[in-house]
């Protein structure tokens, strides 16, 4: 079992905006403005969308945003694409062992 | 563009040790500027993070698998090195070489991965 919630999949049609959460506790999302957020094309490398809760690497779309609220992280993303099926997964820094905790996934469909 | 490649056995038996390697195709393994470390993924189950070091030596563990895990650099090489001993089926995952930029909470590049499956 993951220790940050994430659901199992989303789906949204080309155009769309869509919204994955990412849910933890006190412990780790609700006291950490380290979450980030990562994106998995099918047979590639993770790669990084967002850190920081909100800030996006250089090279990174702005239909990409990252928000908090207590313990749960938000992904939007903007204008959805089909290039944008993907899984995607948040993560979160602890202070309390084991330093980094992580969601088990979202799977993002494009209709 | 910077890669970093996981090799290793993708089948090890149960209570042996499993030892995997990353290659970074470029020098930075040896730069202050990187932490190089290990995830994993079960299947059908979320990330863990497994452990980090530092190029001076410093190595930091999850607590959960503190005991069986070795982290370790060879700069000469641009390699980081990973060694799980006394594996069970529940250690069967993707294992995802990453690297941290120092001062950050979140790994900047991964490798593809590489699945390792404990079976007799």
């Amino acid at each position: 079992q993951s220790a940050l919630t994430q659901p199992a999949s989303v789906s949204g049609s080309p155009g769309q905006s869509i919204t994955i959460s990412c849910t933890g506790t006190t412990s780790d999302i609700g006291a950490s403005n380290y979450v980030a957020w990562y994106q998995q094309l099918p047979a590639q490398a993770p790669k990084l969308l967002i850190f920081d809760v909100n800030d996006r690497p250089s090279g990174v779309s702005n239909r990409f945003s990252g928000s908090k609220s207590g313990n749960t992280a938000s992904l939007t993303i903007s204008g959805l694409q089909a290039e944008d099926e993907a899984d995607y997964f948040c993560s979160s820094y602890t202070s309390n062992s084991p330093l980094y905790v992580f969601g088990s996934g979202t799977k993002v469909t494009v209709l | 563009q910077v890669q970093l490649q996981e090799s290793g056995p993708g089948l090890v038996k149960p209570s042996e040790t499993l030892s995997l390697t990353c290659t970074v195709s470029d020098g930075s393994m040896s730069s202050w500027s990187y932490y190089w470390g290990w995830l994993r993924q079960p299947p059908g189950k979320g990330l863990e993070w497994i452990g980090s070091m530092y190029y001076t030596g410093s190595t930091y563990y999850n607590p959960s698998l503190k005991s069986r895990v070795t982290v370790s650099l060879d700069t000469s090489r641009n390699q980081c090195s990973l060694k799980l001993t006394s594996v069970t089926a529940a250690d069967t995952a993707i294992y995802y070489c990453a690297r941290r930029l120092i001062n950050s909470k979140y790994f900047d590049l991964w490798g593809q991965g590489a699945l390792v499956t404990v079976s007799s």
